[in-house]
């Protein structure tokens, strides 16, 4: 079964400055996709960027982008320029693009979350 | 284009009781799938419904259950509560069935559910 690790509960950033923000995963499969959500106080989870595990190429979205490293199973993001509207929980998810069987299905599969702090 | 809307935005309710959570998917978006999300489990998969039909499903007791409409409304329903029912229900809209599409989901506030 796949599973989604992000290891730091809590990061905090100076407003302006860089964080990244670590997730890694395990599974066996090579088709599937990754996603960065986002959930601020006000509870509606948003998407921040994806990857297609497929592309080579690391995906961005203006000051937010991903460091894919689909042999190690890494997929960080890193957001620059940090603002307070950044503040809030980010989840890492993956999905599988594989047809269901036995040991896969295309559910989101989440990890723990990690809490942004943005200093002003 | 009006988002996911959920309905209520919070909810208490006792042990025994049940609950019937709502589900308002974007206009056009025929899959809805629905997570609890709590402080020690995190996000977990509950169903998903597409077309009326429910076409796939987490580890979740026979007490949750759900149902989609012909205008991809979708319901959730929890019988016999527990405190451990306690979490925020999630749901996520997306225009076909996640498997053949790499759109993502967009989700909706959710529902806080309080069980006394």
């Amino acid at each position: 079964a796949q599973t989604v690790t992000q290891s730091q509960p809590e990061m905090s950033v100076q407003e302006a400055e860089t964080v990244t923000l670590s997730c890694t995963y395990d599974t066996s499969e090579s088709d599937y996709y990754l996603f960065w959500y986002k959930q601020p106080p006000s509870r509606q989870m948003i998407l921040v960027i994806r990857q297609e595990a497929y592309k080579q190429q690391n995906a961005t979205e203006n000051r937010f982008s991903v460091n894919f490293q689909k042999a190690a199973k890494s997929f960080s993001l890193k957001i620059s320029d940090s603002q307070l509207g950044d503040a809030a929980m980010y989840f890492c998810a993956y999905r599988s693009a594989s047809f269901p069987g036995k040991d896969s299905n295309y559910q989101l599969i989440w990890g723990a979350g990690t809490k942004l702090i943005i200093k002003p | 284009k009006a988002g996911v809307t959920q309905t209520p935005r919070y909810l208490i309710k006792t042990r025994g009781q049940q609950v019937t959570l709502s589900c308002s998917p974007i206009s056009g978006h025929r899959s809805v799938s629905w997570y609890q999300q709590t402080p020690g489990q995190g996000l977990q998969f509950l169903f998903e419904y597409f077309s009326e039909t429910q076409r796939n499903k987490g580890n979740f007791p026979g007490r949750f259950s759900g149902r989609q409409f012909s205008n991809s409304r979708s319901e959730m329903n929890v019988s016999t509560l527990e405190l451990g029912d306690s979490a925020l229900y999630l749901c996520a809209s997306s225009p076909g069935i996640p498997l053949y599409s790499n759109q993502p989901q967009h989700f909706g506030d959710g529902t806080r559910l309080s069980i006394l």
